[in-house]
């Protein structure tokens, strides 16, 4: 089945620094989703990419959508202490009803004041 | 904004029992509802998709008599685990969606942490 593969699996960086992370698929997606999870609370939307090539920003967040459409990238410009927490990639499979979405294995980012 | 509440928000039960845990979209009405299950360090993985008034749509694996799904109206869903056993303990999120097709207008609740004895 389809499946998501995100890199780094954990990362740990000073506060100020800037974060890179990326999300893979070996096959199409049509929607890509990027959520941050703290401790014991439910994911909440960072960033919604649909069109391939999309760049997108929210706030000090930028994603972007590849143009293979097999691929996003997530980064965070000048963290601070509260961006810790767990970034998952999630995706609508190409050819897929609405319903379905699924969540890649998540990056687990720290930040060291 | 949308808020998903859910209850509780832990439960800690003997192995065996039945543990029922309730969904509900507080300011908005949700035409699908979705029940995920996060393993400890892993990812969340969906378990089932219901519909308000119909069965619900449960991923390969997933046993539908174990984890009863109840979609009663479009504001509450409940997920029923019979016969909790160990291996049943996990964080179970759900999440409620408006519409079909926009995947920004899903909403998640804050999680219930079930423990099975």
């Amino acid at each position: 089945g389809q499946q998501l593969n995100q890199s780094p699996q954990s990362m740990f960086i000073q506060e100020g620094e800037d974060v890179s992370m990326n999300c893979t698929s070996s096959s199409i997606f049509n929607t890509w989703l990027w959520y941050k999870q703290d401790p014991g609370e439910g994911p909440v939307l960072l960033i919604a990419l649909y069109k391939a090539g999309e760049l997108t920003s929210n706030g000090r967040l930028t994603a972007q959508f590849g143009i293979t459409r097999k691929d996003s990238f997530l980064n965070i410009s000048a963290s601070i202490p509260s961006d810790v927490g767990i970034y998952f990639c999630a995706g609508q499979p190409g050819g897929t009803s609405y319903d379905k979405v699924i969540f890649g294995p998540g990056t687990s980012l720290s930040v060291i004041p | 904004g949308a808020v998903v509440s859910q209850h509780p928000s832990w439960v800690i039960c003997k192995s065996g029992t039945s543990v029922k845990i309730e969904c509900r979209s507080l300011d908005f009405q949700a035409t699908t509802m979705f029940w995920y299950r996060q393993f400890p360090k892993q990812s969340l993985m969906l378990m089932a998709t219901s519909n308000e008034g119909s069965k619900a749509t449960y991923e390969q694996g997933v046993e539908k008599d174990k984890f009863l799904i109840n979609h009663a109206s479009l504001t509450l869903s409940t997920l029923t685990v019979t016969s909790a056993h160990p291996e049943d303990s996990s964080f179970y999120i759900c999440s409620a969606r408006i519409g079909l097709a926009d995947l920004r207008a899903q909403f998640f609740g804050p999680g219930t942490r079930l423990t099975v004895l």
